[in-house]
C-alpha cells in the first residue's frame, strides 16, 4: 500500500462514452501527476499539479481533461477516446521540495473499444 | 529536451550482480530515482540520489551517478528471482513545473 489509491482498477469504455478516473493520496503531498503507460512506449508524463495548480500539460489531447479540486484528489475525465488511448494510467503524488519522492497508485487499466 | 534512455532487457543468473544503466540529456536535474515495477502493479520507489552525489549504497543496491557523462546506474548485488521486474530510472527537473521524467524501462530477467 503506497498511500495512493486509484479507482477503478479496470475500465472498458466505448469511443463515445464519458468516464472519469479517480486518484486519492493520503500522504499529505502537495503535487500530483498523471502518467500514461502503453506497451512498447516509455512512461509518458501527462499532467502535473503543484499546490492544486496545473503546471504541466505535456501536449495531451483535449479528450483528456484533468481536475484537481484539492491537494488530495486528482481526476482524469475521459471523453470520445480512441482505441490507441488504451493503456495503464498511473497517478502519483510527491512533496515538492526535498527529495520529492513520487509514490504511485496501482493504476487504472483502460481499454477503449 | 528531457530524454531518459535505458537498455530494454537484461538477463542474469541468480546470485550474480545486475547492472542497469540509464542516460539522460538535460543537466538541470536535481534528484534521480530508480523504480521497480512488477507485473500488474504500479511503480515502487527503490532508491534515489541527489545530483551532487556520485554514489549511494542501500543494502543490495548501489547507485552510481556520473553527472559529467549524464549516466546513472543501478547495481543489484546477489540478484534473486524475486528481483525480476522492469526497472525505471527517473529524473526530476525542478523549477516551477516539477517534472519527473521516466526512462524506457529495463526488463530484468533472473534465471535460476
Amino acid at each position: 500500500e503506497t498511500g495512493v489509491t486509484q479507482t477503478p482498477r479496470h475500465l472498458v469504455m466505448g469511443m463515445t462514452n464519458k468516464k472519469s478516473l479517480k486518484c486519492e493520496q493520503h500522504l499529505g503531498h502537495n503535487a500530483m501527476y498523471w502518467y500514461k503507460q502503453s506497451a512498447k512506449k516509455p512512461l509518458e508524463l501527462m499532467f502535473v499539479y503543484n499546490f492544486k495548480e496545473q503546471t504541466e500539460n505535456n501536449s495531451v489531447p483535449s479528450r483528456f481533461s484533468p481536475e484537481c479540486p484539492n491537494s488530495s484528489h486528482l481526476f482524469l475525465h475521459l471523453h470520445t477516446l480512441q482505441p490507441e488511448d488504451s493503456a495503464l494510467y498511473l497517478c502519483a503524488s510527491s512533496q515538492v521540495g526535498g527529495k520529492n519522492e513520487a509514490f504511485f497508485g496501482q493504476g487504472t487499466r483502460l481499454t477503449v473499444v | 529536451g528531457e530524454d531518459v534512455e535505458q537498455s530494454l532487457f537484461l538477463s542474469v543468473r541468480e546470485g550474480d550482480s545486475s547492472v542497469i544503466n540509464c542516460t539522460y540529456t538535460d543537466s538541470s536535474s536535481t534528484y534521480l530515482y530508480w523504480y521497480k515495477q512488477e507485473p500488474g502493479a504500479g511503480l515502487q520507489l527503490l532508491t534515489y540520489i541527489f545530483s551532487n552525489m556520485d554514489m549511494k549504497q542501500d543494502q543490495r543496491l548501489t547507485v552510481l551517478l556520473n553527472k559529467k557523462d549524464k549516466h546513472l546506474s543501478l547495481r543489484i548485488a546477489d540478484t534473486q528471482t524475486g528481483d525480476s521486474a522492469i526497472y525505471f530510472c527517473a529524473v526530476l527537473y525542478g523549477g516551477a513545473t516539477n517534472k519527473l521524467i521516466f526512462g524506457t524501462g529495463t526488463l530484468l530477467a533472473v534465471q535460476p
